[in-house]
């Protein structure tokens, strides 16, 4: 079974500075990845970045960049240089990989809402 | 990245009725495509796999009866609620898996807000 944990009911950062958003996972899959979606209040689910449990680097796209630390099952989400616009729940989620019972199926975290502040 | 619709983006029915949510995928085809629910201020549930051609798999506790999924073709998944009734209010979503920048990616829907009088 898969297991995602986000712990931050709640965060808040000025504008401009940089937030990070904690994400730790449990799962027995040998080959995984991680996702984190950004929902702003419309309810569409909005795809920010991915990383593959095999990939050497961390990933980047922009300002997020993911924190991954697989000893530790940690896959936290950096936003760098926060805008009004970032404000939105962020959800961290998981997918098996192939050959594993989960695969192609996500498991969310319970998600953070993130508030940037002027 | 890929562009998935779904229709409609809100519904009000009453007690008893059923009511069908389509989920398109615009320009990529999809042969999995997932049904999420959730609720406010909560995180998504996965109802079911809908996979193109055959049965819907579900997820445990979620009634195979009461959410009929069709995978008619490679860009179209509905989820029928039948005989609707107040607790299945709630924000459903659908999925279509695709490839991003070389990297296999869920691609969400808006969602359908469903409220059942």
């Amino acid at each position: 079974a898969q297991k995602i944990t986000q712990t931050q009911p709640g965060m808040f950062v000025q504008e401009k500075e940089a937030v990070t958003l904690d994400c730790t996972y449990d799962t027995s899959d040998p080959s995984y990845g991680l996702f984190w979606y950004k929902q702003p209040s419309s309810g569409e689910m909005i795809f920010l970045i991915y990383q593959g449990s095999y990939d050497q680097q961390n990933a980047t796209e922009g300002r997020y960049s993911l924190n991954f630390q697989k000893a530790r099952k940690s896959a936290n989400l950096v936003i760098s240089a926060s805008q009004l616009g970032d404000s939105a729940m962020y959800f961290c989620a998981m997918r098996g990989g192939a050959g594993g019972t989960s695969y192609g199926k996500l498991t969310f975290g319970q998600g953070t809402i993130l508030t940037v502040h002027p | 990245g890929a562009v998935v619709s779904q229709h409609p983006s809100r519904v009000i029915c009453k007690s008893g009725t059923s009511v069908k949510i389509e989920c398109r995928s615009l320009d990529f085809q999809a042969t999995t495509m997932f049904w999420y629910r959730q609720f406010p201020k909560q995180s998504l549930m996965l109802m079911a796999t809908s996979n193109e051609g055959s049965k819907a798999t579900y997820e445990q506790g979620v009634e195979k009866d009461k959410f009929l999924i069709n995978h008619a073709s490679l860009t179209l998944s509905t989820l029928t609620v039948t005989s609707a009734h107040p607790e299945d209010s709630s924000f459903y979503i659908c999925s279509g898996q695709g490839w991003d920048r070389g990297k296999e990616t869920q691609y969400f829907g808006p969602g359908t807000r469903l409220l059942v009088l």
